[in-house]
């Protein structure tokens, strides 16, 4: 059973564009959120996260938005720019037991053209 | 280290042959995870450790799969009479809470392929 759903599954944005990503998740007990940005050949690395008791989040170009009774999030790059060309992951936890450890999604790759 | 270091980087095995793979993790990580990532796909949980003990191993897909950290740093998977099935990335990472509150830092991972 697929506990977080991202889309979409490939996502083309011209340079300057808003590149969105959005993800949903089943399990009311996860309490964090990150995302995950991936590069060829490289392990993922945190982008940036969010607890559900903010509804957005921003650091620099991205900013992740919560909707916690859709439980859904979300992941917006302002400004695209060639070299966010990657794959992006949304991932969920929650605390303890089976809950307690990353679950990702399956990813979205991201092109952005010059 | 400086981040999470993971050998080989590649590995080619023959089906049912017995492979280690290794991670050091950010010095004075406690937590240290393995995940599996199939192409195309999102990383997949195996093993978790909590220092020397593994907390939770309900990721692991079979008795085939099993992993150790002895000395609460350096960890080890292990696979025995590997199958094609088993052709992935392996991915380590480490963090320096169970919560994660600074984030699971991830290594290149080691590309197994079994031939």
């Amino acid at each position: 059973q697929q506990q977080v759903k991202q889309s979409p599954q490939s996502l083309i944005v011209q340079k300057g564009g808003i590149s969105i990503i959005n993800c949903a998740y089943e399990n009311t007990a996860f309490d964090y959120f990150p995302w995950y940005q991936q590069f060829p050949g490289k392990g993922p690395a945190l982008l940036i996260a969010i607890r559900p008791d903010v509804s957005e989040k921003k650091e620099g170009r991205f900013t992740i938005s919560f909707n916690k009774s859709a439980k859904q999030f979300s992941l917006h790059i302002m400004d695209s720019q060639p070299g966010d060309s990657a794959t992006y992951f949304c991932a969920a936890k929650g605390y303890g037991g089976s809950q307690g450890n990353l679950i990702f999604g399956k990813g979205t790759k991201l092109s952005v053209k010059p | 280290g400086a981040g999470v270091s993971q050998t080989p980087s590649n590995k080619v095995t023959e089906k049912g042959k017995y492979v280690e793979l290794r991670c050091d993790p950010i010095s004075g990580h406690t937590a240290l995870y393995w995940y599996r990532q199939s192409l195309g796909q999102g990383p997949e949980f195996l093993i978790y450790f909590q220092g020397t003990g593994a907390a939770d191993d309900s990721g692991l897909p079979n008795d085939r799969f099993f992993a150790v950290r002895p000395e609460g740093s350096v960890s080890t998977l292990k696979i025995q009479r590997t199958e094609r099935g088993d052709s992935a990335v392996y991915l380590c990472a480490s963090s320096s809470d169970y919560l994660a509150n600074y984030g699971y830092t991830f290594g290149s991972g080691t590309r197994l392929t079994v031939v």
